[in-house]
């Protein structure tokens, strides 16, 4: 059962434009997220994260949106750039504890385009 | 180097043999992770350490996986006896204090095929 859902495998975008990743979970205990960010041949790299009491985290052109009710979160860039392609994982502490143990999505891979 | 270092960065083996995979993380961080990455799935938690605490090993899939770090530092993944879905790319973090709050630095994983 995959408790942590990226449905769309890949998104294409326009250089300058909006890019909008997205992630649903299933357990309502799930207390943090986090959306790490990979380049092909190199380990995940942390982006930004949000805590299950906000709705909303912005660190500079990354803004990362928080539905509890629909179980549901958002990464936008804004604007997209084509150093942004990559595959994006969205990640949940599963909510026991504070332990770094987290649940990953499959990954969504955006590629921007010049 | 600054990062977490992996090694090997690729592995090809065969069928029923052992295989140990190495992690070096950050100087200073206090915890390690184990990951696991099959053909388009997500990152699949495998094994924990923080400190001088017992591993959380909660992850590991079978009994033919074993991991340990030495003095606190340097992580060795060992899989015994390897089948062919153990196929994947292993990725070791360490953080700063363990904990979801203090991200996860990842290294560039070692590539295991099982023949």
């Amino acid at each position: 059962d995959q408790q942590v859902k990226q449905n769309s495998p890949s998104l294409s975008v326009q250089e300058g434009r909006i890019s909008i990743l997205n992630c649903d979970y299933t357990n309502s205990m799930f207390d943090y997220f986090l959306w790490y960010k990979k380049y092909p041949a190199e380990g995940p790299t942390f982006l930004i994260s949000i805590s299950s009491i906000k709705d909303k985290n912005e660190d500079g052109r990354f803004t990362v949106f928080l539905n509890k009710s629909a179980k549901h979160l958002s990464l936008h860039i804004v604007p997209s750039q084509p150093g942004d392609s990559a595959v994006y994982f969205c990640a949940a502490n599963p909510g026991s504890g504070n332990t770094g143990k987290l649940i990953f999505g499959q990954g969504t891979t955006l590629q921007v385009k010049p | 180097g600054a990062g977490v270092s992996q090694s090997p960065s690729n592995k090809v083996t065969e069928k029923g043999k052992d295989v140990e995979l190495r992690c070096d993380p950050i100087s200073g961080h206090t915890a390690l992770y184990w990951y696991r990455q099959s053909l388009g799935q997500g990152l699949e938690f495998l094994i924990y350490f923080q400190g001088n605490s017992a591993p959380d090993k909660s992850g590991l899939p079978s009994d033919r996986f074993s991991a340990e770090r030495t003095g606190g530092s340097v992580s060795t993944l060992t899989i015994q006896r390897t089948q062919q879905e153990d196929s994947a790319v292993y990725l070791c973090a360490s953080s700063l204090a363990g904990g979801f709050v203090s991200p996860l630095h990842f290294g560039n994983g070692t590539r295991l095929t099982v023949t």
